[in-house]
């Protein structure tokens, strides 16, 4: 079982609507939580970190945490074409800190 | 907000040449750097983790003796890509935790290596 597990996708939403993306993990005594965004033949960057059960929200983007059920999610409101990248989720437990293979997320004009 | 500067951005070598990618913490001291490599359309892989003053932690399955890291000092960590060839052309990322970053990673800007 892979320790961070994300929908390669791709997902497609229209400008303006709403995109979720999800990710689960698989060590219980996970800590902390980011979401990168990264874009074609670039490195990836911080979006938001959230460490606690419930919802963060900085600008467009809200992070939620769920350490119950073991899933942490990305919401995108008002969706842009330039958000189209692909969002990768991180997991730090301990020393270890593991990526998602990613979601690949398309904005459609 | 922390900065990884890494380059070269992109370079082309020969076969059988050697590469070095350098990366350096410009406003914060990195005492782990990690080291990942990206093939088109795939996740980050860890290459290994390397530490100031001491060696490297290979993950599995990359060789150590190919892929030379060193760590001298608190805010540079460099690859060298000894003896290159075609299957390691890759996109090769660095990356170092930070204060800034809320302790998440911060990554470097990326070399994309082409072995022709």
């Amino acid at each position: 079982q892979k320790e961070v597990e994300q929908n390669s996708g791709p997902l497609s939403v229209p400008e303006g609507a709403i995109a979720s993306l999800n990710c689960t993990y698989s060590d219980r005594g996970s800590q902390s939580f980011f979401w990168y965004r990264q874009y074609s033949g670039k490195s990836p960057e911080l979006i938001m970190s959230i460490y606690s059960n419930g919802d963060k929200e900085d600008g467009r983007f809200t992070a939620q945490l769920n350490k119950a059920s073991q899933y942490v999610s990305l919401l995108i409101r008002d969706s842009q074409p330039s958000d189209s990248a692909t969002y990768l989720c991180a997991v730090k437990g301990g020393n270890q800190f593991y990526f998602g293979t990613g979601t690949s997320l398309t904005v459609i004009p | 907000g922390a900065v990884v500067s890494q380059h070269p951005s992109w370079v082309i070598c020969k076969s059988g040449t050697s590469v070095k990618i350098e990366c350096r913490s410009l406003d914060f001291q990195a005492t782990t750097m990690f080291w990942y490599r990206q093939f088109p359309k795939q996740s980050l892989m860890l290459m290994a983790t390397s530490n100031e003053g001491s060696k490297a932690t290979y993950e599995q399955g990359v060789e150590k003796d190919k892929f030379l890291i060193n760590h001298a000092s608190l805010t540079l960590s460099t690859l060298t890509v000894t003896s290159a060839h075609p299957e390691d052309s890759s996109f090769y990322i660095c990356s170092a935790r930070s204060v800034q970053a809320n302790y998440g990673y911060t990554f470097g800007s990326g070399t994309r290596l082409t072995v022709v």
